[in-house]
């Protein structure tokens, strides 16, 4: 499984956009990025998924380059209730259902 | 999206008990996960349970000490045996329904072990 490097932590103002790149070099031909949510006491919440170049849903954007060795999840204008742990993941789709192992994660601090 | 209770939502236990976490799911999904989230720590994948086989461990983690039933493709059960404080954490369970690419995960359960 691929293994994903993240930044530790982060502090934004509110209202700002945020930007968290993970890479993972050796993600293979069939994996797929997913980016998870993780509020203190709850199981994280999918936020979006990507395999190449750009994929934009109602919370977040999700930009992948051509190599695929990285990339960026963009929170827009973002508010103190994203606050929360984002866990990038890369992994394939085997049987109906995705195995991934869990990085580090990245603490967002949104300051007021 | 799968709807997963889990229960209990947290508990205080003794060293050397065994406790039962019970995770039920609002559909048939064929394969369930149990993972562990030590304090301030990632998750950790302990087991992928299939209905009707075994379950299928993680380097680091036995049958004797996380038995998991999975009796029907909605329901299964881990416990965690003879604990210690080391097994103080978050127990969480997943599930990816049928033909989707991302985990669904329950609100956890909060072991603190004595």
């Amino acid at each position: 499984l691929a293994k994903t490097t993240q930044p530790i932590s982060m502090d934004s103002y509110e209202g700002q956009e945020v930007n968290i790149t993970c890479s993972h070099n050796n993600i293979a031909t069939n994996d797929y990025i997913t980016w998870y949510q993780q509020f203190p006491s709850q199981g994280p919440r999918f936020i979006i998924q990507g395999y190449k170049t750009k994929v934009t849903n109602e919370v977040a954007s999700l930009f992948i380059p051509a190599d695929r060795k990285s990339s960026t999840l963009s929170l827009p204008r973002v508010s103190l209730s994203d606050t929360a742990v984002y866990y990038c993941l890369v992994g394939a789709s085997s049987g109906g259902y995705q195995k991934v192992t869990f990085g580090t994660g990245t603490k967002l601090q949104v300051i007021p | 999206s799968a709807v997963i209770s889990q229960k209990p939502s947290r508990d205080i236990c003794q060293r050397g008990t065994s406790l039962t976490i019970q995770c039920q799911v609002d559909s048939q999904v064929t394969m369930m996960f149990w993972y562990r989230q030590q304090p301030g720590q990632s998750l950790t994948l302990i087991a992928t349970a299939n209905q009707g086989s075994e379950a299928t461990y993680e380097s680091g983690f036995v049958i004797d000490k996380f038995p998991i039933s999975r009796p029907n493709l909605t329901f299964s059960t881990l416990t965690v045996s003879n604990m210690s404080p080391e097994d103080s954490s978050i127990y969480l369970c997943s599930v990816s329904p049928s033909g989707a690419n991302v985990l669904t995960f329950g609100a956890g359960s909060r072991l603190t072990v004595l």
